[in-house]
This record gives C-alpha cells, sequence and structure tokens, in this order.
C-alpha cells in the first residue's frame, strides 16, 4: 500500500516567491496535517484538515494557507517567501481525528529560499 | 501550553550499549504520548505510544512507559545496534488530535 506521499521532493525558489506543496494521503485517511520542520528542530505544526476542513492552525503567519479537496489530497501554500521559510515540509496523515490516533508522515519536501 | 522537552543531543553509543533519552511534558489534562523516528533522508515514523498513565509503549527493543507522577516519558533500549542511529522525537497529542508537539529531537550514533 502506498504510504503519504509528498511532491516535489525539493525545491528552490528566490525570496518573494509563491510555492505550492502537494501531499496525498494514505487511502481511506481523512485527515491531513501539515508541519515545518526546521533543521536541527522538531517539526511546528501548522494546519490540521479532516473532511476538507480546517480543524487547527498553530502559530504561522497568513502567507501561510492550506486546503484539502474531495478526494483528501492537500496542498499548502506559501506566498512572499521569506530567507526563513526554509525548512523541510512534512504532511502527515491520519484516519480519524482523536488524541490516540497515530500520524503517518511522508517523506517531506525540502524548500530552500535564496 | 503543551510542550515536550527532550534530552540534548547528539548521543554517541558502541553497539550493544544501553540507550535512554529524557523526555519530559507539560500538558493540560492526560495526553497521549509518542516517540517517532526519522532515519536520514526519510520522514518521521512512528516508532512507540503510550495513551495513559503507567502504558508501557514497546517496539523493536524500545521501551517507554507513561509517567504522570513524573510527566515523563523517557525511550529505553537494552543493546543498540548500527541500524538503530537515527534522530528521535518525542511528541504528544493535544486532548482534541488536533495537532501533535514534537521535542527538538535527539540524534543518536551507534558505532560497531
Amino acid at each position: 500500500d502506498a504510504g503519504v506521499t509528498q511532491s516535489p521532493t525539493h525545491l528552490i525558489k528566490t525570496r518573494g516567491q509563491h510555492v505550492t506543496l502537494r501531499c496525498s494521503p494514505i487511502s481511506g485517511h481523512k485527515s491531513v496535517s501539515w508541519y515545518q520542520q526546521v533543521l536541527g528542530q522538531g517539526p511546528q505544526f501548522i494546519f490540521q484538515y479532516y473532511e476538507k476542513e480546517e480543524r487547527g492552525r498553530g502559530n504561522f503567519p497568513d502567507r501561510f494557507s492550506a486546503r484539502q479537496f474531495p478526494n483528501y489530497s492537500s496542498e499548502l501554500n506559501v506566498n512572499a517567501l521569506l530567507l526563513g521559510d526554509s525548512a523541510l515540509y512534512l504532511c502527515a496523515s491520519s484516519l480519524v481525528v482523536t488524541m490516540n490516533t497515530e500520524a503517518f508522515f511522508g517523506q517531506g519536501t525540502r524548500l530552500t529560499v535564496v | 501550553g503543551d510542550s515536550v522537552t527532550q534530552m540534548e543531543g547528539p548521543v554517541t553509543l558502541s553497539e550493544e550499549a544501553f540507550l535512554t533519552i529524557n523526555c519530559t511534558y507539560t500538558a493540560t489534562g492526560y495526553p497521549s504520548l509518542f516517540w517517532y523516528v526519522q532515519y536520514p533522508g526519510e520522514g518521521l515514523q512512528l516508532l512507540l505510544k503510550a495513551t495513559k498513565a503507567d502504558d508501557k509503549g514497546s517496539n523493536k527493543g524500545f521501551e517507554a512507559t507513561y509517567r504522570k507522577e513524573t510527566t515523563s516519558f523517557h525511550l529505553e533500549k537494552g543493546s543498540v545496534q548500527v541500524s538503530d542511529s537515527a534522530v528521535y522525537f518525542c511528541a504528544l497529542s493535544d486532548l482534541d488530535g488536533n495537532q501533535f508537539y514534537f521535542g527538538t529531537g535527539t540524534s543518536l550514533t551507534v558505532i560497531p
């Protein structure tokens, strides 16, 4: 069975540009979350979507936005890129949204802003 | 707010040595606790979890016990292998299951 897939795996953008990252959850999973992992740090929560509705938002500026599609895939958009946005962006999917539910992570998209 | 504090790394051990990685948490109520592992160039994989006080999670020789009285969830393994070299993250899930709070990670290198 396919795991969580993310695309692209790597990309390089210039400051001020816009970027779209994509995520396909495990088949049957209805929840998708996005995390930012800066080098040497733990992942930081950005968004969670469940059944196409936003369930949670982390402490990130409005330049960050996301959505979930009817097939439960998701996009993360970042506008007006800053150097500090350089990070590994991780997508995680889960079957349901409960405190005990395991999240399955993709391999991430490595974003470099120059 | 909720948070996780994790032992600073990096940690270097010889093969077959005993491993402990300390993790303490601050949270409202009694969250579920997790250990995730990240191998080089990969995403995070669940290693083990515990959902209530005194639960012991275990997997691949790793163990961690949910200690409510000390708000801790330390990771242990009796005999590490070279293949255990990775970064280990302690995490908790908020009560609604909306997000994970991760520690900063502990890098483990096991040398033959």
